[in-house]
């Protein structure tokens, strides 16, 4: 059984960093089969893709985001992480980890609330 | 960028009802569609990938269709559980982009 699990601050200053990692269990990250995503869903409002990031740490992300998006792996630990930078209040939302099969996201995690504010 | 659009936004159906949501997408995608059911406070569950092949433990009651740029998911007969939100997903490029969502509430 597939499962991610979201961890982070859930609050952040605005101009900061945010910070996220998603720990795999019953998979192993490394491989690249699989791409490992990033989804983020503001409250009340849809879901907007943010990016991806395989084993052998390609990249993929949002042109909308692209200049603040950072996302590596560890395979040691079967991570991977987000980094967005210079946050605003636009950036707070539900953060969703998942990975990709092929196009679509058969696992996700349970998601995080993250909120910008000082 | 390719824009998914989903109709309509919302709709009140009864237990029983049969529902069809619509999904455009702004270019063709080759049949890399996929449909998502999200309830409150959770996280969405995939339904339908392939545009049409149903994931392991939907119900036979939930069915896609479609090709080149128009897609459909259709519930046959509503039951009590299916009133949520759902969304469509293309997988064909990069940016990967959702339908802005289709609440179906309670009649």
């Amino acid at each position: 059984q597939v499962q991610l699990h979201e961890s982070g601050p859930g609050l952040v200053r605005p101009s900061q960093t945010l910070s996220l990692t998603c720990t795999v269990s019953g998979d192993s990250i490394n491989t690249d089969i699989y791409f490992w995503n990033w989804i983020r869903q503001p409250a009340g409002k849809g879901l907007e893709w943010i990016g991806r990031v395989q084993s052998s740490g390609r990249t993929n992300s949002n042109p909308s985001l692209k200049s603040r998006v950072t996302m590596t792996v560890d395979t040691s630990k079967n991570q991977f992480s987000l980094k967005l930078s210079s946050v605003t209040a636009a950036d707070t939302a539900v953060y969703y980890c998942a990975r990709e099969d092929y196009g679509d996201y058969p696992y996700w995690g349970q998601g995080t609330l993250v909120t910008v504010s000082s | 960028d390719i824009q998914m659009t989903q109709s309509p936004s919302s709709l009140s159906a009864s237990v029983g009802d049969r529902v069809t949501i619509t999904c455009r997408a702004s270019q063709s995608i080759s049949g890399y569609l996929s449909w998502y059911q999200q309830k409150p406070g959770k996280a969405p569950k995939l339904l339908i990938s392939a545009t049409s092949v149903l994931q392991s433990g939907v119900p036979s009651r939930f069915s896609g269709s479609g090709s080149g740029a128009d897609f459909t998911l259709t519930v046959s007969s509503l039951h009590p559980e299916d009133f949520a939100t759902y969304y469509c997903q293309q997988g064909y490029i990069t940016p990967r982009t959702f339908g802005q969502g289709t609440i179906v509430e309670i009649k």
